[in-house]
């Protein structure tokens, strides 16, 4: 069974259209992150929260912000999307020391 | 934080061969994971592994953590083993998972 559910698979959004990503769990885990992962590249965090504590990385754009509304759902918010963030997007919980990560969310913008 | 390096960066095998993949790192860590990104872009969990030694039928990964690496062995590989390998740890009180930059692996039939 699936522990990290990312909706929807693949995304196709408009150029400044604001999108939003979901992410779900079902392991109650404490610790979720955003990655965002540009083909042939590793994985990049956006941001992680600890419960409700939000961490945003330095260089995450301030076109992208994020919601945990309870344990299990954290959603990404693209406010306007530019061509350079089609990417794949990667939804990650932490159990003490390992990362678990959903099937990704693929967009793309036209 | 921590810097973590992999080596090769490209590797092509024909089906059946064996291969070594390495996983460098930068200071101690007690936990380190190797993932298979597979075609469609999911990261799949392969080990958790912060020290010894772990198989799990062709694959096993060995992690000497006071030397600071880590291996990830496939034998007989397979067409399905193709895609993009990646180590990652936590580092310290960090929460944030560092990755290495991958191999790209790509088995031909």
């Amino acid at each position: 069974d699936a522990m990290v559910i990312q909706n929807p698979r693949y995304q196709v959004t408009q150029f400044g259209k604001p999108v939003t990503l979901s992410c779900s769990q079902t392991l109650n885990h404490n610790v979720m992150y955003w990655y965002q992962q540009k083909s042939s590249q590793a994985p990049k965090l956006l941001f992680h929260y600890y419960d409700k504590d939000f961490n945003n990385e330095a260089d995450t754009p301030d076109n992208f912000q994020s919601r945990r509304p309870n344990t299990s759902f954290c959603f990404l918010d693209i406010r306007s999307p530019g061509l350079g963030d089609a990417a794949m997007y990667l939804c990650a919980t932490r159990r003490q020391a390992e990362a678990f990560f959903g099937q990704g969310t693929r967009l793309t913008v036209v | 934080g921590i810097q973590v390096e992999q080596s090769p960066p490209d590797l092509i095998l024909q089906e059946g061969a064996n291969s070594t993949l390495r996983c460098n790192f930068s200071d101690s860590v007690n936990n380190l994971q190797w993932f298979h990104q597979n075609p469609w872009g999911q990261l799949i969990n392969l080990f958790y592994i912060p020290s010894g030694t772990k198989q799990n039928g062709r694959l096993s990964a060995t992690t000497v953590a006071t030397e600071r690496y880590s291996l990830l062995y496939i034998s007989s590989s397979q067409t399905t083993d193709s895609g993009v390998y990646f180590c990652a740890a936590f580092s310290g009180s960090a929460r944030q998972l560092t990755f290495g930059s991958g191999t790209q692996l790509t088995v031909l039939p």
